[in-house]
């Protein structure tokens, strides 16, 4: 089982609605969850970053948690084309000396106008 | 950026030279990061720093060291660089063992 999981995609939503990305991880002590955006040629931008059950706003995104279902979202309200990147999701195991996060394979999203 | 710059931003070299890549940082963080992203595996971690000359290795190692001689500098040598290695290299900071900010890459081909 691999160990944090998204949709490829491409998820295609157009402008001005709410794109939903998912993400999935397998290790149940996970802590810390982030949600990166990378454009095409570009490094991947952290976005989102979210450590406890529930929803995390910031202006039009929204992260949302539940470590029982192991699953972690990111929606994105009011979709502009300057939103299409792949979006990656990133899981940390717990704290002391485990530093690394890992990666899903992204999904990408493409806002039409 | 996060006052993070990676050199060189491209490199094309031949099969069996050394390569080394840099990664400097602006922002004294602690934590740095080497990572690779291919087509279908997504970024995996090479190797990261958690001080000076403290190193360790991630899940793709094989075939790259590391040193890091002072907080700003953290550098990634292929001693024979292989064709499987052509890939976008990225650095990562962090100042505690969350969130980690990504250096602009660099592009390696090896021929």
């Amino acid at each position: 089982q691999k160990e944090v999981e998204q949709n490829s995609g491409p998820l295609s939503v157009p402008e001005g609605a709410i794109a939903s990305l998912n993400c999935t991880y397998s290790d149940r002590v996970s802590q810390s969850f982030f949600w990166y955006r990378q454009y095409s040629g570009k490094s991947p931008e952290l976005i989102m970053s979210i450590y406890s059950n529930g929803d995390k706003e910031d202006g039009r995104f929204t992260a949302q948690l539940n470590k029982a279902s192991q699953y972690v979202s990111l929606l994105i309200r009011d979709s502009q084309p300057s939103d299409s990147a792949t979006y990656l999701c990133a899981v940390k195991r717990g704290g002391g000396s485990n530093y690394k996060l890992t990666f899903g394979k992204g999904t990408l999203l493409t806002v039409n106008p | 950026d996060a006052g993070i710059t990676q050199s060189p931003r491209h490199k094309v070299t031949e099969t069996g030279t050394p390569v080394t890549l840099r990664c400097h940082q602006t922002e004294n963080h602690r934590y740095m990061y080497w990572y690779r992203q291919d087509p279908g595996h997504g970024l995996r971690l090479i190797h990261y720093s958690y001080g000076v000359k403290d190193t360790d290795k991630g899940e793709v190692s094989d075939g790259y060291s590391v040193s890091r001689s002072k907080t700003e500098d953290f550098l990634l040598t292929l001693e024979s660089a292989t064709s499987s290695q052509t890939s976008v290299y990225f650095c990562a900071i962090s100042e505690f063992d969350y969130e980690q900010y990504f250096g602009p890459g660099t592009r390696l081909t090896v021929t």
